[in-house]
This record gives structure tokens, C-alpha cells and sequence, in this order.
């Protein structure tokens, strides 16, 4: 059964911390991705990934980064959390051509 | 930017009846996906059509899309009270999966 795994369903953060969100998929897909999920906005791709070490912006970079150094891995960095920041945030892999596969995704609140 | 838009927002119909939820989009696709969201959780995908098809059908469910319109429909047959839930319109307009989602359609499947 295909999985696409976030580290944390709920995590509480302080203003001003660095914050790690952690997605993992065991599909072996080439690309993944980050966006987050606001009442009233939708979804929003935050960055994505087609390979490891290479990562393209989305539409609302400002105030996060990421990492990829496993092809499975893809971390979402947010170096100093704002309350604007607070979010439901969904991981997802895929292959070219086919779906996104989601995680369940990491509701965080800033405080 | 805000690419697909449902309509309804909102849809409570009978168990037994059919539903059907609409997707409008302003630019050129390459492809346009269906996504169903569970209350709190991660997406689901559901069936993807490429701007070349018509139609298609996976279970009971039935996507069309009419590029000329910019639009597409998703149909779901003899609902049930597990098809609640949001459904989302996304669009690839290139083909390397940036999606852009649409707001969703609630739908409530009443006993």
C-alpha cells in the first residue's frame, strides 16, 4: 500500500522558532511537493521538488525552505514561524503523468 | 493564482441520488485532476483527464471535460453516506504538475 508519511498531525510552535516539517514516501516517485491549506484559500503549492537536491519555488515561497537529500525525503523549513504561518500543510508525491499521492497532513499552530 | 473554481459550494443531496460538481478554469490545461478531501485529512486522487479526452469513468464515478468551455464535471452515481466529503478541481496547465486548486465543493450525503 503506497504511503506518503508526515512526522506530525498536530504540533504547537512559538513565534520566532525554526520549525521542521517531515514528509517521507515509499514509492520511490521523483517528484514531491509542499502546500499549505487556508480556510477561504485553498491550497497553495508552497515549493516542490523533481529530484533530489533540486527544489523550485511555488506560488508562496516567502518565509519557508526545504531540503531534499534522499530521494524519499522532503523536508519543509519554516526558519522563524509567524502566526501567519498557522496552517494545515499537506505533503505529496507523484509520478510524471499520474496524481499526487497526499499525506494527512500537519495541522500547526503558532502561538 | 487562482485557476479552478467548483460549483456548488456547498451540495446536500439523498443517499441513492446523484451528484454532480463542476469545475470552471480560466487558461490552457495540459491535464485536470479530482481530488476528494475527507474532514481534516490529506487529499485523495480520485481520476485525472488529459486535455485531449472527453470523458472518463472510474467506478461510479464519470469526469467530462470541454476544453472549449474550459470546464469539467464530476458525476458521482448512487451516492453514498461514505462519498461526503470536499472535492477539489485541480489543474495542470503544463504538465509538470504545479497544480492549482480550486476552492472545493462540500457535499453532504444525508441516510
Amino acid at each position: 500500500d503506497v504511503k506518503v508519511t508526515q512526522s506530525s498531525r498536530y504540533l504547537v510552535k512559538r513565534t520566532g522558532e525554526k520549525v521542521f516539517l517531515e514528509c517521507v514516501q515509499d514509492m520511490d516517485h521523483e517528484n514531491m511537493f509542499w502546500y499549505r491549506q487556508d480556510p477561504g484559500l485553498g491550497l497553495r503549492l508552497i515549493y516542490f521538488s523533481y529530484d533530489v537536491k533540486m527544489k523550485e519555488k511555488g506560488d508562496i515561497p516567502e518565509g519557508y525552505s526545504v531540503s531534499r537529500e534522499k530521494k524519499e525525503r522532503f523536508s519543509l523549513i519554516l526558519e522563524s514561524a509567524s502566526t501567519n504561518q498557522t496552517s494545515m500543510y499537506l505533503c505529496a508525491s507523484s509520478f510524471f503523468g499520474q496524481g499526487l499521492f497526499f499525506g494527512s497532513g500537519t495541522q500547526l499552530s503558532v502561538l | 493564482s487562482q485557476q479552478g473554481e467548483e460549483d456548488p459550494q456547498a451540495l446536500s443531496i439523498q443517499e441513492g441520488e446523484n451528484a454532480t460538481m463542476n469545475c470552471s478554469y480560466k487558461t490552457s490545461i495540459n491535464n485536470l485532476q479530482w481530488y476528494r478531501q475527507n474532514s481534516g485529512r490529506g487529499l485523495v486522487h480520485l481520476i485525472l483527464i488529459r486535455s485531449n479526452e472527453r470523458e472518463k469513468h472510474s467506478g461510479r464515478l464519470r469526469v467530462t471535460l470541454d476544453t472549449s468551455k474550459k470546464s469539467s464535471s464530476l458525476l458521482i452515481t448512487a451516492s453514498r453516506a461514505a462519498d461526503t466529503a470536499s472535492y477539489f478541481c485541480a489543474t495542470d496547465a503544463s504538465g509538470a504538475q504545479k497544480l492549482v486548486f480550486g476552492q472545493g465543493t462540500r457535499l453532504t450525503i444525508n441516510p
